[in-house]
């Protein structure tokens, strides 16, 4: 059983295309998470839901908007896509918030190349 | 600001031998610090975990150290393996999230 899904794994688009890319946990987890990872393979937090509830905004532009429909599904939107958001994100989600100790368990990555 | 430091970036070493990662954290309020793994192509994984009321914790062949006078925190592998080769990442948590390094990418060599 996949304790966090995401979908799709890789994503090839034009430039200044919308895409999204979807989230699933099976775990229970009341807290979801996408973090962006670089080609130098940095591991950035870009939002943070707890129950629905958006509680981390990083600084991101707003070309990202996240949706939570229910705590089990997190989903992001793009815009308007731009070379430099080339990357993989990661969906991941927790028990309790990270700021506390809460494990993230991360799925597998949705590999984004903009064109 | 909320700032995690990983070093090295890259190490080497030989089958057997043991690694050091070393990472240093700025917000005196952390209290949590996870180490995560990656494989090439993989999700990251934890592999281990320290709070900040223990100074030491060990797993088998790996270990993982606190000094938080000093605010860095460690993580040794001894014996190390082919299959220990992977991006390692430390974490902290600050401001109600968890900051990672930058990583270190570990290759053993057999």
């Amino acid at each position: 059983d996949t304790a966090v899904s995401q979908t799709p794994k890789y994503l090839v688009t034009q430039m200044g295309n919308d895409k999204s890319i979807k989230c699933e946990q099976n775990l229970g987890h009341d807290t979801m998470y996408w973090y962006k990872q670089d080609s130098k393979k940095f591991l950035k937090i870009m939002f943070s839901y707890n129950n629905k509830e958006l509680i981390i905004n990083e600084t991101v532009p707003n070309r990202f908007s996240p949706k939570s429909p229910d705590k089990a599904h997190l989903n992001l939107h793009i815009n308007s896509l731009e070379l430099g958001d080339s990357a993989v994100y990661f969906c991941a989600s927790s028990y309790g918030t990270s700021g506390r100790t809460g494990e993230l368990f991360f799925g597998e990555g949705s590999r984004l190349t903009v064109l | 600001g909320e700032n995690v430091e990983q070093h090295p970036s890259t190490l080497s070493v030989q089958e057997g031998d043991s690694a050091v990662i070393k990472c240093t954290y700025s917000d005196s309020a952390s209290n949590y610090f996870p180490w995560y793994k990656q494989e090439l192509g993989k999700r990251p994984q934890l592999i281990i975990d320290i709070r900040s009321n223990v100074g030491e914790k060990k797993d088998q062949r790996i270990a993982v150290t606190l000094n938080k006078t000093a605010k860095h925190f460690s993580l040794h592998i001894t014996e190390t393996q082919p299959e220990d080769s992977a991006v390692y990442f430390c974490a902290a948590n600050q401001g109600g999230k968890l900051i990672f390094g930058q990583g270190t990418e570990l290759s053993v060599k057999p």
